[in-house]
């Protein structure tokens, strides 16, 4: 059966600190992953990541993708009060998200 | 451009009751999603249109839930009966094509969502 973990479950930095959130998926027929950040509404899009090795980048924002262990992980610099949301990875396959990593920065 | 709309923003029944969602896709996508997301927990899929075809449905309880997509456009969710159990954010999606049966390219995976209908049953 396909799944998506995710971790930490929640995580609690100050402002200025460095985070790094981790995916971890099992999937038959892999093609992508992506990266979606969901505030009081619905997720919005940040990444989308179909090739092992290669850092995408938004802002302070990145995201790798390491196909033979089968992780993602999103890293996010310097982070700001507005960083605050729950990070969700999902697999198109089926579309299965993870349960999500709630960040919360405090100022 | 026009996002995916959502209706109602809210609803609050009694178990046993029933309720109807309404989603409108963003113009020319042919991929419709309905997802549920309970407090807490990432979305889960219910059901997957391409145009008005059904393409996965196992996750959606069919004894109490329906969705239709007649014309390949609009889709309407409904729960009929509902239980306490329903209550979550009832979350449209939409994309331009099935990132699954297509090779990914920038545009095919992104699923852009519409506001949500929060259900609450009592």
């Amino acid at each position: 059966e396909d799944k998506v973990v995710q971790s930490p479950l929640s995580l609690v930095v100050h402002e200025g600190d460095t985070v790094t959130l981790n995916c971890s998926y099992e999937v038959t027929n892999f093609r992508s992953l992506l990266w979606y950040k969901q505030e009081k509404k619905a997720p919005t899009f940040l990444f989308m990541l179909t090739s092992s090795g290669i850092e995408k980048k938004s802002g302070r924002l990145s995201s790798i993708l390491d196909k033979k262990e089968l992780f993602s992980i999103l890293n996010i610099t310097a982070t700001q009060t507005g960083d605050s949301a729950v990070y969700l990875c999902a697999i198109p396959r089926k579309y299965i998200f993870g349960t999500g990593t709630r960040l919360k920065v405090l100022a | 451009e026009a996002g995916v709309a959502q209706s109602p923003r809210y609803k609050i029944i009694e178990k046993r009751q029933s309720v109807a969602f309404w989603c409108n896709p963003i113009s020319g996508h042919a991929t419709l999603y309905w997802y549920q997301q309970i407090l807490g927990q990432g979305p889960k899929l219910l059901i997957q249109f391409q145009n008005n075809g059904v393409v996965d449905d196992s996750q959606l309880p069919k004894d109490r839930f329906s969705a239709e997509r007649l014309k390949g456009v609009d889709s309407t969710l409904k729960i009929q009966p509902a239980k306490l159990e329903d209550s979550a954010v009832y979350l449209c999606a939409s994309s331009l094509r099935d990132a699954f049966l297509r090779a990914p390219s920038p545009n095919t995976g992104e699923l852009f969502f519409g506001e949500g209908s929060r259900l609450t049953v009592l």
